[in-house]
């Protein structure tokens, strides 16, 4: 499978741990991108990287939130101290960049937090 | 910032009939308008987009219309089957900044097909 993947795929923590979701993007796509879904709404925007670069954090991304790419091509999204309302769908995305402005997205991360 | 408002939140219409979602958006910056179906438990896949430099685009049964300077744009699917049944999300570019077109999605659609 040459999409976007994501691990793990379900994450069932208890509140106040600390959790880590990898995102692997389609090869040689240099944007990528985390957004994060709520049941019966639309994704929303939390960090956008090109290559290693992490360029824009929207303002729902708390401090307890962190994410890296190091090598400029898997991702991955820490939440610590989670919290009951970090429970949600967490999903990455890919593009080619450029005038190439399509986003491709992985199967999600689902974070159930008890 | 981008605001998206999508309607209507759910749709249901007769297999064969045709089914119309519309957006409005608010950043008279955004450039590119994207359409996304999400079946139930699976990843959003898009399905269509549309720049602001053409008014209108067609795949087969899905077509989307884009009006600048209403700031609006709309998904229309002919001939509906059952399979087209999901959850649909517009969604709009913000076309600047360091942003690199992150994109502010609706609230969704859920269309029903019924057979």
């Amino acid at each position: 499978d040459t999409g976007v993947s994501q691990d793990p795929r379900h994450k069932i923590t208890k509140r106040g741990q600390n959790v880590t979701f990898r995102c692997d993007p389609i090869s040689e796509h240099n944007r990528l991108y985390w957004y994060r879904q709520t049941l019966g709404q639309g994704p929303e925007f939390l960090t956008y990287f090109q290559n290693e670069a992490q360029l824009e954090k929207s303002r729902l991304l708390s401090d307890r939130f962190s994410a890296e790419r190091p090598k400029g091509s898997f991702s991955t999204l820490e939440i610590q101290r989670t919290e009951q309302g970090d429970s949600a769908m967490y999903l990455c995305a890919s593009s080619l960049g450029s005038v190439h402005y399509e986003q491709y997205f992985g199967p999600g991360t689902r974070l159930t937090v008890t | 910032g981008e605001n998206v408002e999508q309607h209507p939140s759910t749709l249901s219409v007769q297999e064969g009939d045709s089914a119309v979602i519309k957006c409005t958006y608010s950043d008279s910056a955004s450039n590119y308008f994207p359409w996304y179906k999400q079946e139930l438990g699976k990843r959003p896949q898009l399905i269509i987009d549309i720049r602001s430099n053409v008014g209108e685009k067609k795949d087969q049964r899905i077509a989307v219309t884009l009006n600048k300077t209403a700031k609006h744009f709309s998904l229309h699917i002919t001939e509906t089957q059952p399979e087209d049944s999901a959850v649909y999300f517009c969604a709009a570019n913000r076309g600047r900044g360091n942003a690199g077109n992150m994109l502010t999605f609706g609230g969704g659609t859920r269309l029903m097909v019924k057979p």
